[in-house]
């Protein structure tokens, strides 16, 4: 497994605003992914995050909106851009610390808060 | 359209007896299924894991169990302690490994183990 650490743990922001959220792992890992999960809700795929190159991003997600950096194999960060209430939600990295296998490991999570 | 489906939201058991969730997918390419266990305010821990070409894993007092022809899987708690009162999550991943790590998650079963 491995050791993942976010910040910030949680946020409240005005509308408009943009929050950057910071992942950092203890181990370089190859696979790096951000998630949202909204209230009631599963855990939905935002986007790959690729080291040296832009982020793979699902359908119905857009760079404008989740900028997404990944400069080295043990960080990467998620902005979210001019926020709206829709934009309140869990924020989680994770990783896939063996290519063979899928299993992904979680951060704790950015709770965000947008009013 | 939900591609893994939890139907049931909470499930609540005594103390030392069993816990059975239960999981549907509907997406025939799945073929890597993974259980995580969710505590509030932290991030999602990976439980154990099953490859379609098993029908049964089992790590300690967690068993999962495959029927690939019924879509079907479960997650078997034996004995319930109090600390996995916890939300269950169920995801799927079309390969193992590779470039097929998307991991597409159920909304979640919420379990009470009670004293």
């Amino acid at each position: 497994s491995a050791v993942i650490s976010q910040k910030p743990s949680r946020d409240i922001c005005q509308r408009g605003t943009s929050l950057t959220i910071q992942c950092q792992v203890d181990s370089q890992v190859t696979m790096m992914f951000w998630y949202r999960q909204q209230p009631g809700q599963s855990l939905t795929l935002i986007a790959t995050a690729n080291q040296g190159s832009e982020a793979t991003y699902e359908s119905g997600f857009v760079i404008d909106k989740f900028p997404i950096s990944r400069p080295n194999l043990t960080f990467s960060t998620l902005t979210v851009s001019n926020m709206s209430p829709e934009d309140s939600s869990i924020y989680l990295c994770s990783v896939e610390v063996s290519p063979s296998t899928d299993t992904q490991y979680f951060g704790p999570g950015t709770r965000l808060t947008v009013l | 359209d939900q591609q893994v489906k939890q139907n049931s939201p909470s499930l609540s058991v005594q103390e030392g007896r069993i816990s059975i969730l239960n999981c549907d997918y509907t997406n025939s390419m799945f073929d890597y299924f993974l259980w995580y266990k969710k505590y509030p305010a932290e991030g999602p821990t990976f439980l154990i894991s099953i490859s379609s070409i098993k029908d049964k894993n089992e790590d300690g007092r967690f068993t999962v169990f495959l029927n690939k022809s019924a879509k079907h899987l479960s997650l078997h708690i034996v004995p319930s302690q109090p600390g996995d009162s916890a939300v269950y999550f169920c995801a799927a991943s079309p390969g193992s490994g590779g470039s097929n790590y998307k991991l597409t998650f159920g909304k979640g079963t919420l379990l009470t183990v009670n004293p």
